[in-house]
C-alpha cells in the first residue's frame, strides 16, 4: 500500500518502551481533540479524545495530555509493540470539523 | 456492522476529466464529511454534509461539489481535474449530536 509517513517527523523506538508524541493545535475555540492511528493504505482510526475542560485523560495502554494554556496536545502509548508503528495525527474541532496537526511517524523496532 | 465504506478504492484519470466518489456511512450515522489527503499530509477538510445539505466547507474550489442522498450516503464530485488533485480522498461519518467521526478507508485518486 502506499505510505503516508514521508517527509514527516520520525518517532524511533524500542518495543516496551514508552512512546510520547506531541502536537501543537492552533486555535483557542478548539473545545475536543483527538488522536488518531494511520497505518499505510487505510483511513484514520480514533484512538482516544479529550475535551477541553478536562486536561487529561486514559485509555488502554494510551493517555492524552492537554495543556490549553501554551495549545498542546500528548498522546503516550505504554508498552509500545510493533503493532503501534503507524502515523499519528492529531486533531481539533473548533468549529464541527477537524483540523488535523501534520503527523508523526512511528517506528517500532522489535 | 460495517463501518464506512468507500468506492472505488483505486482510480486513475486524466487531467480536465471528471470523477465521482461514493461513501455509505456507518450504520445510525447521519452527517458526512469530506477530506483531502496528500502524500505525506494531514487530512484537509473539503465539506461536510448533513440533511442532504452542504452544512460546512473548507477551503476547496467550487470544482469540488458533492451531494448527500436520503440514506445519508454521500457522493464527492471534482470537475476539470488537475494534477494537483492527486491524493486521498477520506470520508468520514458522525452520529447524531455526536463530535466523533469514523473514517472510511479512502480513495486513492491519480490524475495523470
Amino acid at each position: 500500500g502506499e505510505s503516508v509517513g514521508l517527509h514527516l517527523p520520525t518517532l524511533s523506538v524500542q518495543e516496551g518502551d514508552n512512546s510520547i508524541i506531541n502536537c501543537a493545535y492552533s486555535n483557542s475555540a478548539s473545545d475536543y481533540f483527538i488522536w488518531y492511528k494511520q497505518e499505510s493504505g487505510k483511513g484514520p482510526q480514533f484512538i482516544i479524545d479529550i475535551r477541553s475542560n478536562m486536561d487529561k485523560r486514559q485509555g488502554q495502554r494510551v493517555t492524552v495530555l492537554l495543556n490549553k494554556t501554551v495549545k498542546h496536545l500528548s498522546l503516550q502509548i505504554a508498552a509500545t509493540q510493533p503493532g503501534d508503528s503507524a502515523v499519528y495525527f492529531c486533531a481539533e474541532n473548533p468549529w464541527g470539523n477537524l483540523i488535523f496537526g501534520k503527523g508523526t511517524k512511528l517506528s517500532v523496532k522489535p | 456492522d460495517a463501518g464506512v465504506t468507500q468506492s472505488p478504492t483505486h482510480l486513475i484519470k486524466t487531467r480536465g476529466q471528471q470523477v465521482t466518489l461514493r461513501c455509505s456511512p456507518k450504520s445510525g450515522h447521519d452527517t458526512v464529511s469530506w477530506y483531502q489527503q496528500a502524500l505525506g499530509q494531514g487530512p484537509q477538510f473539503i465539506f461536510q454534509y448533513y440533511e442532504e445539505e452542504e452544512r460546512q466547507r473548507g477551503n476547496f474550489p467550487d470544482r469540488f461539489s458533492g451531494h448527500q442522498f436520503p440514506n445519508y450516503s454521500s457522493e464527492l464530485n471534482v470537475n476539470a481535474l488537475l494534477l494537483g488533485d492527486s491524493a486521498l480522498y477520506l470520508c468520514a461519518s458522525s452520529p447524531p449530536g455526536v463530535d466523533g467521526y469514523t473514517f472510511g478507508s479512502g480513495t486513492r485518486l491519480t490524475v495523470v
